[in-house]
């Protein structure tokens, strides 16, 4: 197993709320990628963060957000829930333009 | 935009027998293809990656091959056993970096004792 862990492991919430997942990187990385893989699907590009910035955005709203930390844990924040935000969130940790190496997912439900 | 399309969707075989998993990509730019392995609840693993100044490389059972002209990657799994049963992603880095990954959808393996 991966030194990537995520929290909490599962959440549910209702439309309209907000929700914090939170990622801690293997010891030694510096970048955090965060991918949503819904149902039966590849996981799908959020963002990415390397030493505190964003570093790269995929085809996301805007109230997906996210942080990163100086000890490059990261955080995904995601504003307003709707139902198709149910999934399971991935965080990877790298180091630069390393290997990516997974955490073992929040799955989020939204009724 | 960048894609990665994955064939086939699901691929059954025998014990013994060898798996081909093949996937093609749309960046020209990409130059980093890895492999995960993601078992029923668990995080995707990676298995095996290679980046564009090599054509081939192997890892005991398992073998990737890339073909930067066609633009396209395979996966090659020999004498295949029941726990190499998961579904296998291919994906393809975006812009020439290799962090920011395109994933195909995945491949179901089932391999039958």
């Amino acid at each position: 197993e991966t030194g990537v862990t995520q929290s909490p492991t599962h959440l549910i919430k209702t439309r309209g709320q907000q929700v914090t997942l939170r990622c801690s990187s293997q010891s030694g990385h510096n970048t955090v990628s965060w991918y949503q893989q819904a149902l039966g699907q590849g996981p799908q590009f959020i963002f990415q963060y390397y030493r505190e910035e964003e570093n790269g955005r995929g085809n996301f709203p805007p109230r997906f957000s996210g942080l990163q930390f100086p000890n490059y844990s990261s955080e995904l924040n995601v504003n307003a829930l709707e139902l198709d935000d149910s999934a399971l969130y991935l965080c990877a940790s790298s180091l630069e333009a390393g290997e990516q190496f997974f955490g073992p997912g929040t799955r989020l439900t939204v009724l | 935009g960048e894609n990665v399309e994955q064939h086939p969707s699901t691929l059954s075989v025998q014990e013994g027998d060898s798996a081909v998993i093949k996937c093609t990509y749309s960046d020209s730019a990409s130059n980093y293809f890895p492999w995960y392995k993601q078992e029923l609840g668990k995080r995707p693993q990676l298995i095996i990656d290679i980046r564009s100044n090599v054509g081939e490389k192997k890892d005991q059972r398992i073998a990737v091959t890339l073909n930067k002209t066609a633009k396209h990657f395979s996966l090659h799994i020999t004498e295949t056993q029941p726990e190499d049963s998961a579904v296998y992603f291919c994906a393809a880095s975006m812009g020439g970096g290799s962090e920011k990954l395109v994933f195909g959808k995945g491949t179901k393996l089932t391999v039958n004792p």
